[in-house]
């Protein structure tokens, strides 16, 4: 597609209870990202894909966060057992990674409240 | 250990005016500097980006200016509209790695 889609909208989560948020990037683009709005206005990245793989993890937590990215299906990104400071919006951006460009185009976000 | 900063959280402007938002970085590597505009509950829409070897990107009414010896990147936007108010964000991204450090943005209010 022409956008970046992630589903669901909004997850509502009781605390210990296991979240899994979609995205499916720009046709053709190869590279997917994460990243996290906890505040206001604060985004954290978490972790990136060169398509099916692991390019950039360092921003992901150690316990309960995984992604993956497999082809021919949406990129996910996991927490188990989810924790109260897991709320959060949670952005996926993609980008085509030409020579010399790095823009990378967002999604709507997936509002998370665990509560 | 913020590498990017945008030191003012909001600017107020009126119509037909110039706008001007204000970054600073600390990083030296990063190769990349972007701009980005956000509306509440929607994803950052990408505005206007720039090299590390450029001082100045000009697309329409968008201006970025880079100087890299005080480290230093704005965003000029003339003339301001209304629909130019929302929130923007300025990142900075090194090769390599390719994620965007994020400011903490700049809310712009361009008045009727």
């Amino acid at each position: 597609g022409e956008e970046v889609a992630q589903t669901p909208k909004h997850l509502v989560r009781g605390e210990g209870q296991k979240a899994k948020l979609y995205c499916a990037p720009i046709k053709g683009h190869s590279y997917v990202f994460w990243y996290q709005q906890v505040l206001k206005n604060e985004f954290k990245f978490l972790i990136s894909f060169q398509n099916e793989n692991v390019f950039d993890e360092t921003g992901m937590p150690k316990e309960r966060f995984s992604a993956k990215c497999l082809p021919n299906s949406p990129c996910s990104l996991e927490i188990q057992a989810t924790k109260l400071e897991d709320s959060a919006v949670y952005f996926c951006a993609s980008s085509q990674r030409d020579r010399g460009s790095d823009t990378q185009y967002f999604g709507p976000g997936t509002r998370l409240t665990v509560l | 250990d913020q590498q990017v900063k945008q030191n003012s959280p909001s600017l107020s402007v009126q119509e037909g005016r110039i706008s001007i938002l204000n970054c600073d970085y600390t990083n030296s590597m990063f190769d990349y500097f972007l701009w980005y505009k956000k509306y509440p509950a929607e994803g950052p829409t990408f505005l206007i980006s720039i090299s590390s070897i450029k001082d100045k990107n000009e697309d329409g009414r968008f201006t970025v200016f880079l100087n890299k010896s005080a480290k230093h990147l704005s965003l000029h936007i003339v003339p301001s509209q209304p629909g130019d108010s929302a929130v923007y964000f300025c990142a900075g991204t090194q090769g390599g790695s390719e994620k965007l450090v994020f400011g903490k943005g700049t809310k712009l209010t361009v008045n009727p």
